[in-house]
């Protein structure tokens, strides 16, 4: 079975930092990776999505990379800012649409 | 762009009682609909498949007389939590299927269920 593990668990920062948020997964028979941010109470935004073929994708401030042999992920986000603030999780396939959650880094930028 | 819409998004209700949460797609027609369940701190687990026209499919260990599914038409799905305990309180999100051959891309905006 397929396990994901984000770390850290919780992440609090001055705006203006660039930041970078880890994920791993144990079996490196994925066929992507996506990023997602939750807000409080709130679901899930789509915010990057990785095909095995790519190393990393980028939007905005935000930069995907993707080693699959090693079973690692990284969401590096540049300049950070108080709207940044939410829990960051990241997902991998388990069938068509259906995904394994990791548990998620909560980010707090202050300002 | 496509939408998904989650309903009610918090219901407290008394143990024993059950409780029904609509999951809709707005502005396009979703074959397939998932729910998941997250409790505090952890993550989304997977619950169910809810096939448009035919029965949903049941992750392990998740009980199908419990959590019943319903996806009577290709815009809603429903998941009715029956006789529920507090145990059963927990942050309930759905995700729809596009059917582009790419992952959804969007999920309700989750329910939060308060059991007491």
């Amino acid at each position: 079975k397929q396990e994901v593990t984000q770390i850290p668990a919780a992440l609090s920062v001055p705006e203006g930092e660039n930041l970078v948020l880890n994920c791993s997964f144990t079996d490196s028979a994925i066929y992507n990776l996506q990023w997602f941010r939750q807000d409080p109470g709130k679901g899930l935004t789509s915010l990057l999505l990785i095909q095995s073929s790519q190393r990393e994708q980028t939007s905005g401030r935000l930069n995907a990379s993707l080693d699959k042999s090693s079973g690692r992920s990284t969401l590096y986000i540049a300049a950070s800012q108080p709207g940044d603030s939410a829990t960051y999780l990241c997902a991998v396939p388990r069938g068509f649409n259906k995904f394994y959650f990791g548990s998620g880094t909560k980010l707090n930028v202050k300002p | 762009g496509a939408v998904v819409s989650q309903h009610p998004s918090w219901v407290i209700c008394k143990s024993g009682t059950s409780v029904k949460i609509e999951c809709r797609s707005l502005d396009f027609q979703a074959t397939t609909m998932f729910w998941y369940r997250q409790f505090p701190k952890q993550s989304l687990m997977l619950m169910a498949t809810s096939n448009e026209g035919s029965k949903a499919t049941y992750e392990q260990g998740v009980e199908k007389d419990k959590f019943l599914i319903n996806h009577a038409s290709l815009t809603l799905s429903t998941l009715t939590v029956t006789s529920a305990h507090p145990e059963d309180s927990s942050f309930y999100i759905c995700s729809a299927d596009l059917g582009t051959g790419v992952s959804p891309l969007h999920f309700g905006n989750g329910t939060r269920l308060t059991v007491t």
